[in-house]
């Protein structure tokens, strides 16, 4: 089955103790990005890749590191997360960066105490 | 730079009765253009996207959007609500990069 896949789905942690979202894609993607939900404010987009080894930063970035070393891989890294980063994330996948559309993930809820 | 706006953060409607979540977007470059439903603790799924070509579009669940350019709008509608079409609904443009709307949620009432 096709898919874009994230663990964990629940995730309470710290202040400051470093932690990774995974995210792995079945489907020979080459576009992966990461979004934040947050009532009120929709969909941020927090980074994406167009490949292996190429990131950019999208509208949120700050607090948060991701990497592309292999394509269906796409880990979402935050070293010292915060309350603020309190949200529920989604990873995506795409053919390409145009008219396919995205595959979501089933999301990851994290709760910074 | 591309933007998305929904009309209305929630929108009831009856069961039975018509669906019309609206839509307008911004872009320099010609979209693509989607509509996206998420369900309570899901993902977004993939309801309709409109490429090239016929303007109407058909999705999943019975629902279809118009793309009209001249009024910059894709509109999506549903002839008869279904109860199990309650969920939030987002609107989508890919033309420089992809951006969402805030999202509509839509109360469907017995």
């Amino acid at each position: 089955e096709a898919q874009v896949t994230q663990n964990p789905r629940y995730l309470i942690t710290v202040t400051g103790k470093k932690l990774t979202v995974t995210c792995s894609q079945n489907m020979n993607h080459e576009y992966m990005s990461w979004y934040r939900q947050d009532p009120g404010l929709g969909l941020r987009q927090i980074y994406y890749s167009m490949n292996v080894e190429v990131t950019d930063k999208g509208d949120v970035p700050e607090g948060y590191k991701v990497s592309r070393k292999e394509k269906r891989n796409f880990p979402l890294i935050l070293e010292s997360p915060s309350p603020n980063q309190t949200s529920l994330y989604f990873c995506a996948s795409s053919l390409s960066i145009m008219g396919d559309g995205y595959t979501f993930g089933s999301g990851t809820r994290l709760t910074v105490v | 730079a591309q933007s998305v706006t929904q009309l209305g953060s929630h929108v009831s409607v009856s069961e039975g009765a018509l669906v019309l979540l609206r839509c307008n977007y911004s872009s320099s470059v010609p979209p693509y253009l989607f509509w996206y439903v998420q369900y309570p603790n899901q993902g977004l799924q993939l309801l309709l996207k409109y490429t090239t070509g016929a303007t109407l579009v058909k999705g999943i669940n019975g629902f279809e959007a118009e793309f009209k350019k001249s009024e910059t709008s894709f509109h999506l509608t549903k002839p008869s609500a279904h109860m199990s079409d309650a969920a939030e609904y987002f609107c989508a443009v890919n033309g420089q990069n992809f951006v969402f709307g805030p999202g509509t949620r839509l109360s469907v009432l017995p």
